[in-house]
């Protein structure tokens, strides 16, 4: 079973706009990760944040965890056509020896 | 630096046949994973090696589905014999080392089992 789980499945948004997307998980971790995908890709890494991080900003990027409420939620600010992918958050669970299991992903549509 | 290579890129076979995949992991990673991804699902993760040695082995099909890691580098991931759900790309990425956090992906090979 999947350990992550997005929300919203589909997010549809103007350039220049901002994208939110969440990620609600089930058991204690030693860090969430995003990536995105590109149609026909392989994945590529965003950004990590630890259990003991509450926010963390990378470029457009900011991501937050609520360890509280196992989750967590990706914005993109100021968003653009290139950012059309869809976006996935993954847990490190404290006891999986570096297993990294992804949630079912968020596709992000940027329209001009 | 290279990244994670993947071949084939792309694979019809018919069912009951077998397909093998191969990957390249990023030059000294110790940690290689594959994982299958189902179209409009996230990646499920088949079989963790910690250098040659398979960490996590728990959710790949063993009566069907085999991986190994010669000598701690290059893997190969072989069904055998194929069926119609198997239908996916198969994503190989690799590690510096297991849990120290970002994944580096190769392209992915696509099957398609008629």
């Amino acid at each position: 079973s999947q350990q992550g789980e997005e929300d919203p499945q589909a997010l549809s948004i103007q350039e220049g706009e901002n994208a939110t997307m969440n990620c609600s998980y089930k058991t204690s971790i030693n860090n969430l990760q995003w990536y995105r995908q590109n149609s026909g890709r392989g994945l590529v890494h965003l950004i990590l944040i630890r259990s003991n991080e509450r926010e963390k900003h990378s470029g457009r990027l900011r991501v937050t965890l609520d360890t509280s409420k196992k989750s967590s939620s990706l914005l993109i600010t100021a968003s653009r056509a290139a950012d059309t992918a869809s976006y996935f958050c993954a847990t490190a669970k404290t006891d999986s020896w570096g297993k990294l299991q992804f949630g079912a992903g968020t596709q992000v549509v940027v329209t001009p | 630096e290279a990244g994670v290579a993947q071949s084939p890129r792309y694979k019809i076979i018919e069912k009951r046949q077998s397909v093998a995949f191969w990957c390249n992991p990023i030059s000294g990673h110790a940690t290689l994973y594959w994982y299958q991804q189902i179209l409009g699902q996230g990646p499920k993760l088949l079989i963790q090696f910690q250098n040659n040695g398979v960490v996590d082995d728990s959710q790949l099909p063993k009566d069907r589905f085999s991986a190994e890691r010669l000598k701690g580098v290059d893997s190969t991931l072989k069904i055998q014999p194929a069926k119609l759900e198997d239908s996916a790309v198969y994503l190989c990425a690799s590690a510096v080392d297991r849990g120290t956090g970002e994944l580096f992906f190769g392209e992915g090979s696509r099957l398609t089992v008629l």
